[in-house]
């Protein structure tokens, strides 16, 4: 089982649905969760962090399952511009003590008119 | 503004031949990352480094190597036992080894000829 997965999809939805995305993550131990965005032959840029009581910023909302193991991501009101491929990052301690992300593959949305 | 940059943003090589990519950051980050990205697939972390003169080993480290002389400065030597160099390398930053998130530079699209 990969450590962090998510469904590669795409996601094709029009303008105002709203989409979710779930991420699962197979080490219990990881500490901190990151929702990134990635656009076609760009750099990821961050998106939001992910915290135990979930958090929202404007029409993103993030929630952190930890007994389940999972994360997910909802957009509501989608607009053309949120198509792009959205990273989950999940980071856990090392045995060296330093603390390594790993990275999901993305899943992809395109959002159509 | 601060930031991470990488140069080039395109790069060609023919086999067999060394190549060295460039990374500088002037966010006074301690921790640096070098990442590989292939088509469809997530991000694969080839080096990190914590602090100047030191630098761990990640995922993929085979046929790379790295060096952090200086604070601000990572480069990556992606060398010709590398045996698939093509790919789009990313460069990250943060605080520390730590909870935080990255921030990324541009990337460097690598080509071998």
């Amino acid at each position: 089982r990969k450590e962090v997965e998510q469904d590669p999809g795409p996601f094709n939805v029009p303008e105002g649905a709203t989409v979710a995305f779930n991420c699962t993550y197979s080490n219990s131990a990881s500490q901190s969760f990151f929702w990134y965005r990635q656009d076609c032959r760009k750099e990821p840029k961050l998106l939001m962090s992910v915290y135990s009581s979930g958090n929202e910023d404007g029409r993103f909302t993030a929630q952190l399952n930890r007994a389940s193991q999972y994360i997910s991501l909802l957009i509501r009101d989608s607009k053309l511009s949120d198509s792009a491929t959205y990273l989950c990052v999940v980071k856990k301690i090392n045995p060296g003590g330093s603390y390594i992300p790993t990275f999901g593959r993305g899943t992809s949305l395109i959002v159509h008119p | 503004d601060g930031g991470i940059t990488q140069s080039p943003k395109y790069l060609f090589r023919k086999e067999g031949q060394n190549v060295t990519l460039s990374c500088e950051q002037n966010l006074n980050h301690d921790a640096m990352y070098w990442y590989r990205q292939d088509p469809g697939q997530g991000l694969r972390l080839i080096y990190y480094s914590q602090i100047v003169n030191d630098f761990q080993k990640g995922d993929i480290a085979e046929g790379y190597s790295v060096s952090r002389e200086k604070k601000e400065s990572f480069p990556l030597t992606v060398t010709s036992a590398q045996k698939n160099p093509t790919a789009f390398y990313l460069c990250a930053s943060s605080p520390w080894v730590s909870l935080k998130e990255q921030f990324f530079g541009p990337g460097t699209r690598l080509t071998v000829l």
